[in-house]
């Protein structure tokens, strides 16, 4: 079946301006999890839904990201007033469910590179 | 704090050359260690999970074990096909968020 799919697949954007990353998750995975991915850094959580409500986001850098989910299903991920320390790879993940045992499946992730 | 820590950083291996990657980790009530192979411009995709020390699995030539406080993937007669970063994560706790190695960069010659 398909996976987790995200758009767009790069971005370039200047400092300063916003952007939205789109992520839909596996059809039927009710979990949705935010990543990001630095030049020589681990993947770095950012936040996490259960349906369209997100109870963990300790991760999220600044109040310049935001980010919800409609539906249940597709999330957006916009970071205002871009900085260069926000170029990165942004990765999106689902689960079946939030047991503690399950299994993240990643998508393909959007590089975004702020000049 | 969860942390994980991966070694070596980067393996050359020639066809053929079996050896093991070490993932290092500290977490309050470890729910689940879990290894993904990321290639270059794709995402990390699923191998593995270990929930408890002495467990095993295997995955074609891919052997991974978990003890309290590190686990190894094992990788035998590897073929350059399995070029890639290897990523180690450790979900712990209450949360669902996985905490994650920098990963080990693995190239085979032919």
């Amino acid at each position: 079946g398909a996976g987790v799919s995200q758009s767009p697949s790069n971005k370039v954007t200047e400092k300063g301006k916003d952007v939205e990353l789109r992520c839909d998750p596996i059809s039927g995975h009710t979990a949705l999890y935010w990543y990001r991915q630095s030049l020589g850094q681990g993947l770095e959580f950012l936040i996490y839904f259960q349906g369209n409500s997100a109870p963990d986001k300790s991760g999220l850098p600044s109040d310049r990201f935001s980010a919800e989910r409609t539906g249940g299903s597709v999330s957006t991920l916009t970071i205002q007033r871009t900085q260069q320390e926000d170029s990165a790879v942004y990765l999106c993940a689902s689960s079946l469910e939030t047991g503690v045992r399950d299994t993240q499946y990643f998508g393909p992730g959007t590089r975004l590179t702020v000049l | 704090e969860d942390q994980v820590t991966q070694s070596p950083e980067a393996l050359r291996l020639q066809e053929g050359e079996s050896s093991s990657l070490n993932c290092s980790y500290t977490v309050s009530g470890l729910r689940g260690l879990f290894w993904y192979r990321q290639d270059p411009g794709k995402g990390p995709e699923f191998l593995f999970t270990l929930y408890s020390a002495g467990e095993e699995k295997e995955k074609e030539r891919l052997k991974a074990t978990l003890t309290k406080k590190e686990s190894f993937l094992h990788i035998t007669a590897p073929k350059p096909e399995d070029s890639a970063t290897y990523l180690c994560a450790v979900g712990g706790g209450s949360n669902y968020k996985l905490t994650f190695g920098k990963g080990t960069l693995l190239t085979v010659n032919p």
